[in-house]
C-alpha cells in the first residue's frame, strides 16, 4: 500500500513569515493529494487539494506543489497569522474503488505573534 | 460544519460495557469512513462503506462492529474495549470524487 511521511512534526514561525510542509509518497499510482487543518479540538478541513496533472496550485496565501517524479508534494503558507496555528496532514490517494486515503502524522505549526 | 454529524462528542465506557457511536452525512455522498485518530500517529482507516457495501476493513479488531443501514448513516458499535482504544473516532463522507468530509468525531475513553 501507499506510505506517506510527513515532515517536520513541528514548525514554529514568527507572524508574517512563511511556513513549509513536506510529504513524499511511495506509490507512483496515487493521484490525489489533499491537505486537511485540524484546530485543536475540531475536525480536520480540507483547505486544499491538487492532482496528479497539475505541478501547483494556489487559493489566497496557501499553495500546493506536487513533484511526480520525486513523489513529494508540499504545502506553502505565505504571510502566517496566529489563526493558522494547527496541525496539518497531507494526504495521497491511489485510485481504487475504495477512495482510500493515506494520510501523514501531521505538522504542528505555531504561529508566533 | 454540520455536513457530517457524530454522536456522542464524547464517551467514557468502561472495557464490559456495549455501546455505538453513530455518524450522518447531509451531503448526498455515497461512501463513507471510521477513523481512529490517536496521538502522534497518522489517522488510521478502519472501515469503508461505499453505497452501504463495506469495501476495506483494515483489520480492525473484532470487538469494532460497523453497520451502514443506509448510504446517510453509519455506525461504529464497539463492545469489550480495551483502554488502548481510547481515541478520537473521526467519520468522513465523500461523493464519487476524492475529497473527504470529515465529522467533528467522538472522544473515546476506555477505562
Amino acid at each position: 500500500g501507499e506510505n506517506v511521511e510527513q515532515h517536520p512534526s513541528t514548525l514554529s514561525v514568527q507572524e508574517g513569515d512563511s511556513a513549509v510542509i513536506k510529504c513524499t509518497y511511495s506509490d507512483s499510482a496515487s493521484n490525489y493529494f489533499p491537505w486537511y487543518k485540524q484546530e485543536l479540538g475540531k475536525r480536520p478541513q480540507l483547505i486544499i487539494d491538487i492532482r496528479s496533472n497539475v505541478g501547483e496550485k494556489k487559493d489566497q496565501r496557501i499553495a500546493v506543489t506536487l513533484n511526480k517524479t520525486a513523489k513529494h508534494f508540499s504545502l506553502h503558507i505565505t504571510e502566517t497569522q496566529p489563526e493558522d496555528s494547527a496541525v496539518y496532514f497531507c494526504a495521497a490517494q491511489i485510485p481504487t474503488g475504495a477512495n482510500n486515503l493515506f494520510f501523514g502524522t501531521g505538522t504542528r505549526l505555531t504561529v508566533i505573534p | 460544519e454540520t455536513g457530517v454529524t457524530q454522536t456522542p462528542r464524547h464517551l467514557v465506557m468502561g472495557m464490559t460495557n456495549k455501546k455505538s457511536l453513530k455518524c450522518e452525512q447531509h451531503l448526498g455522498h455515497n461512501a463513507m469512513y471510521w477513523y481512529k485518530q490517536s496521538a502522534k500517529k497518522p489517522l488510521e482507516l478502519m472501515f469503508v462503506y461505499n453505497f452501504k457495501e463495506q469495501t476495506e476493513n483494515n483489520s480492525v479488531p473484532s470487538r469494532f462492529s460497523p453497520e451502514c443501514p443506509n448510504s446517510s448513516h453509519l455506525f461504529l458499535h464497539l463492545h469489550t474495549l480495551q483502554p488502548e482504544d481510547s481515541a478520537l473516532y473521526l467519520c468522513a463522507s465523500s461523493p464519487n470524487t476524492d475529497t473527504q468530509y470529515f465529522g467533528p468525531g467522538t472522544r473515546l475513553t476506555v477505562l
